[in-house]
């Protein structure tokens, strides 16, 4: 089945407690995506990946790493997490974005609830 | 920069009826999507429409853009319960950026 995995769903840490959210997908997607989302402001996005090695900051990069080892994988780090990080968290794939044609269908993650005290 | 915003916010209609979302973004795009989202999941995918397209179906669903006015419309017929959700339109940019409106909020009454 395709599917975008992400773990844990559930999270809940300490301010300054380093921290990875793990996500991969099996449909061999060249484009990946985190995205936070808070209440009224929709989903914003935090990085964004080409393809393997390439990463780039979207929207709301501060206080977050990613990396791209392989293309199934993009895992979202958080290496001092602050309360102003508390939200759900969205990892999304799709085929490829094209510099052209531009994006694709994106496929989604079920989201990590994420509460930092 | 929020580049897509909805209208309304939220949006309340009787089951049976159409209801129709709209969506405004700042610059030029190469393509709008539309998502779906059902309480605290993951978002679902329903339709991408390309700047060089102006109207596209897909079951109940009806999309159109207009690039002239930065804006798109989402029209739902027949409504049913299970279209439930919240919308949110997506734009992407040369920068490779996707990004994302603070949504719709659909409820149907039955």
């Amino acid at each position: 089945e395709a599917q975008v995995t992400q773990n844990p769903r559930y999270l809940i840490t300490v301010t300054g407690k380093k921290l990875t959210v793990t996500c991969s997908q099996n449909m061999n997607h060249e484009y990946m995506s985190w995205y936070r989302q808070d209440p009224g402001l929709g989903l914003r996005q935090i990085y964004y990946s080409m393809n393997v090695e390439v990463t780039d900051k979207g929207d709301v990069p501060e206080g977050y790493k990613v990396s791209r080892k392989e293309k199934r994988n993009f895992p979202l780090i958080l290496e001092s997490p602050s309360p102003n990080q508390t939200s759900l968290y969205f990892c999304a794939s799709s085929r490829k974005f094209d510099r052209v044609a531009g994006s694709y269908e994106q496929y989604f993650g079920p989201g990590t609830r994420l509460t930092v005290t | 920069s929020q580049q897509g915003e909805e209208d309304p916010q939220a949006l309340s209609i009787q089951e049976g009826e159409n209801a129709t979302m709209n969506c405004s973004y700042k610059t030029s795009i190469n393509n709008l999507q539309w998502y779906r989202q059902n309480s605290g999941r993951g978002l679902v995918h329903l339709i991408l429409i390309r700047s060089n397209e102006r109207e596209k179906h897909s079951g109940r669903l009806r999309v159109t853009l207009d690039t002239s006015k930065k804006s798109s419309s989402l029209l739902i017929t027949a409504s049913r319960a299970a279209d439930t959700a919240s919308y949110f339109c997506a734009t992407d940019s040369s920068a490779s950026k996707i990004i994302f409106g603070s949504g719709t909020r659909l409820s149907i009454r039955p």
